[in-house]
């Protein structure tokens, strides 16, 4: 079935760049997302990708996508301490349910 | 600005009890939905609702019920509790509707943490 793959950790210092990867097995994904949540809240989406895209830039994320390997990445520019949380992959595929397959989330933590 | 308002946000429960998580969204969104969120386990659908009046299993039904009252509230029922249940319970919604195309954006609720003794 659909999957959704994210490493649980990462660890950056501030200052630096982050990128968080994930990979998907459906060849039909339609749209992927990235969504955040900070500690003791929901999730908030970020941004998301369609498909047809490879590159989606907003302020100091930038979202790329590499179909032929299912492999999608957010980096995070200048990265700051109020960016600690964890940021979920989704994807939603063409066809049967409309709604979005969530990665288990990577938990980004940010040093002074 | 209320997007999902979830209630209670924090419910500790017995064994066996029960008890029902209320959610509503005041965005006129068609679909609405109910996650639990456990450690290392990401987000798992539980049950969802296209729009008023049906609803449909997810991936971790098991011991869940839910209501779609009308089109604002979409509740989630615990019959009889277990420790296995405790979780951290999310409501969400989305303006897309079934069979839609479009992106289907997620609004989440704050989230509900239960925990059954």
């Amino acid at each position: 079935g659909e999957d959704v793959e994210q490493s649980l950790f990462l660890s950056v210092r501030e200052g630096d760049s982050s990128v968080i990867n994930c990979t998907y097995t459906d060849s039909s994904s339609t749209y992927l997302y990235w969504y955040k949540q900070e500690p003791g809240a929901g999730l908030q989406l970020l941004t998301y990708i369609f498909s047809n895209m490879d590159m989606k830039q907003d302020q100091r994320l930038t979202v790329l996508l590499n179909k032929k390997d299912k492999h999608l990445s957010l980096r995070i520019a200048d990265t700051q301490t109020g960016d600690s949380a964890i940021y979920f992959c989704a994807d939603r595929t063409s066809g049967g349910s409309y709604i979005p397959t969530f990665g288990r989330g990577t938990s980004l933590i940010v040093h002074p | 600005n209320a997007g999902v308002t979830q209630t209670p946000k924090f419910q500790v429960l017995k064994t066996g009890q029960s008890m029902t998580l209320q959610c509503a969204q005041d965005m006129n969104h068609n679909s609405m939905y109910w996650y639990r969120q456990d450690p290392g386990m990401g987000l798992r659908l539980i049950y969802y609702s296209a729009s008023e009046g049906t609803t449909d299993k997810g991936e971790v039904p098991n011991g869940y019920n839910v209501s779609r009252l009308n089109k604002r509230e979409f509740s989630l029922r615990l019959e009889s509790a277990a420790p296995s249940q405790t979780s951290v319970y999310f409501c969400a919604s989305s303006g897309t509707v079934l069979g839609g195309t479009g992106a289907n954006v997620l609004t989440f609720g704050a989230g509900s943490r239960l925990t059954v003794l």
